[in-house]
């Protein structure tokens, strides 16, 4: 199984600052036979469930704000958000999906607060 | 606009079952995946299994070999998820998901979540 660990744990970042979360895969997540890492991104705010934010490592979902930017491949992977703003506090997680099963494994979160 | 509609909050005893069900609606159902990820509290998210209607059967992640099932009817747009032999820390929000198109592997319309307890 491919294990993905994620850091900080969390962090705390003032507004308009930028914030950055790193998620480390134990198995490479690219295919080479269409270029693309299959690593997604989500966030999650208390009692709601998690939102798509970034697919294909760097790919932002529809509606989703540009301040919020994916980068990385391989085993490693970064979540950008510039210009922090209030409603981005939450507790954000990656997520792989690179087996022939069909099997999804995510990342164990970090969580994001306002300074 | 789609969206996944969950069943009601559950209390169960230890080695009961459970069966949580997922209803879609305004799209398109049978030709996209589903997969259920749980959430225990305070915790993490745990993909617990997925399944495409048109073709069936479900999968699982291993760790739940012989207690999970997850099941599809397309005549009601619904998806399903039982787990048997209920144990305390199965106490978790389970939430359906909808597999994004286009083979990302990414889940891009979530469910309410459903409680259920163990105890």
């Amino acid at each position: 199984d491919i294990v993905l660990s994620q850091s900080p744990d969390s962090l705390a970042v003032s507004l308009g600052e930028r914030a950055a979360i790193n998620c480390k895969t134990s198995h490479t997540v690219f295919y080479n036979s269409n270029k693309k890492n299959y690593l997604n991104w989500y966030q999650q705010k208390p009692g709601q469930p998690p939102k798509l934010l970034i697919y294909w490592a760097s790919t932002r979902d529809s509606g989703v704000p540009d301040r919020f930017s994916g980068s990385g491949s391989g085993t490693d992977f970064t979540l950008t958000i510039s210009n922090l703003q209030a409603e981005d506090v939450g507790v954000y997680y990656c997520q792989q999906y690179y087996t022939t099963s069909g099997d999804r494994t995510f990342g164990p979160g970090t969580k994001v607060n306002i300074k | 606009q789609v969206q996944l509609v969950q069943s009601g909050a559950e209390v169960k005893k230890p080695g009961s079952a459970v069966k949580v069900s997922c209803k879609a609606s305004g799209g398109p159902f049978s030709n996209y995946g589903f997969s259920w990820v749980r959430q225990a509290p305070g915790g993490g998210l745990e993909w617990m299994g997925g399944i495409i209607p048109k073709f069936g059967s479900g999968n699982h992640a291993e760790k739940f070999q012989g207690r999970v099932t997850i099941t599809a009817d397309e005549s009601a747009n619904t998806v399903y998820i039982e787990v048997r032999n209920l144990r305390s820390d199965d106490t978790a929000v389970y939430h359906c998901a909808r597999e994004q198109m286009g083979g990302t592997g990414a889940l891009d319309i979530w469910g309410q979540g459903t409680m259920v307890t163990v105890s």
